[in-house]
């Protein structure tokens, strides 16, 4: 069965500092991997996204994130945090079929002090 | 483009009584996903259609709960009768027919079961 660990609640970050929220999955074959952002009461928007070919995959607002199949992980990071980078962050996993469901993480706050 | 819309954005009612949720998608897009978000975790899938047709319905409370496309456009989920346990964030989601082809969300329809 597909799944997905955020293993921390919340990550709290100077401003200016590098941030990393961390994700592993757990899937039988080849995963398609998604990074989500939410702010307060808003849907879900789209970060980024791994597919095939290079393991560092860059996305919106500077955030990249790194494929590692040996560790099964797809952590989120960003060299230089921003205030505004505050709100709650969901990884997400899919396998290769139009009718697999997407399975997203229990989310991971992350708080950027000024 | 427009995005996907949603409405009611909240609505509070009484357990037992009914609601109806209404999403209405990104043009063209075949896919699309009604989700669950309990406070404080990731969006858990209700039902996913493809076109009209329902691919994935497994993890809809049948017994109370009830959606469809129809015209494999604009959609509705229903609740009925609504419990406490009911009270999340219902989120619509649409994306094209490829696994690998990103989801986008609306902005959800927060629900209080009292």
């Amino acid at each position: 069965a597909q799944s997905v660990a955020q293993p921390e609640d919340q990550v709290n970050v100077a401003e200016g500092n590098p941030l990393t929220v961390k994700c592993t999955y757990s899937v039988s074959g080849n995963p398609y991997l998604f990074w989500y952002v939410q702010y307060p009461n808003r849907g879900l928007q789209f970060l980024l996204k791994y597919i095939t070919g290079d393991n560092l995959v860059k996305g919106s607002y500077g955030f990249e994130a790194e494929f590692n199949k040996s560790q099964t992980s797809f952590h989120l990071k960003k060299p230089s945090a921003l205030v505004s980078d505050s709100a709650l962050y969901f990884c997400a996993v899919r396998v290769h079929s139009s009718a697999s469901k997407i399975i997203f993480g229990s989310g991971t706050r992350l708080s950027i002090r000024p | 483009e427009a995005g996907v819309a949603q409405s009611p954005r909240y609505k509070i009612i009484e357990k037992r009584q009914s609601v109806a949720f209404w999403c209405n998608p990104i043009s063209g897009h075949a896919t699309l996903y009604w989700y669950q978000q309990i406070l404080g975790q990731g969006p858990k899938l209700l039902i996913q259609f493809q076109n009209n047709g329902v691919v994935d319905d497994s993890q809809l409370p049948k017994d109370r709960f009830s959606a469809e496309r129809l015209k494999g456009v604009d959609s509705t989920l229903k609740i009925q009768p609504a419990k406490l346990e009911d009270s999340a964030v219902y989120l619509c989601a649409s994306g094209r027919l490829a696994a690998a082809d990103t989801q986008y969300f609306g902005p959800g329809t927060r629900l209080t079961v009292l």
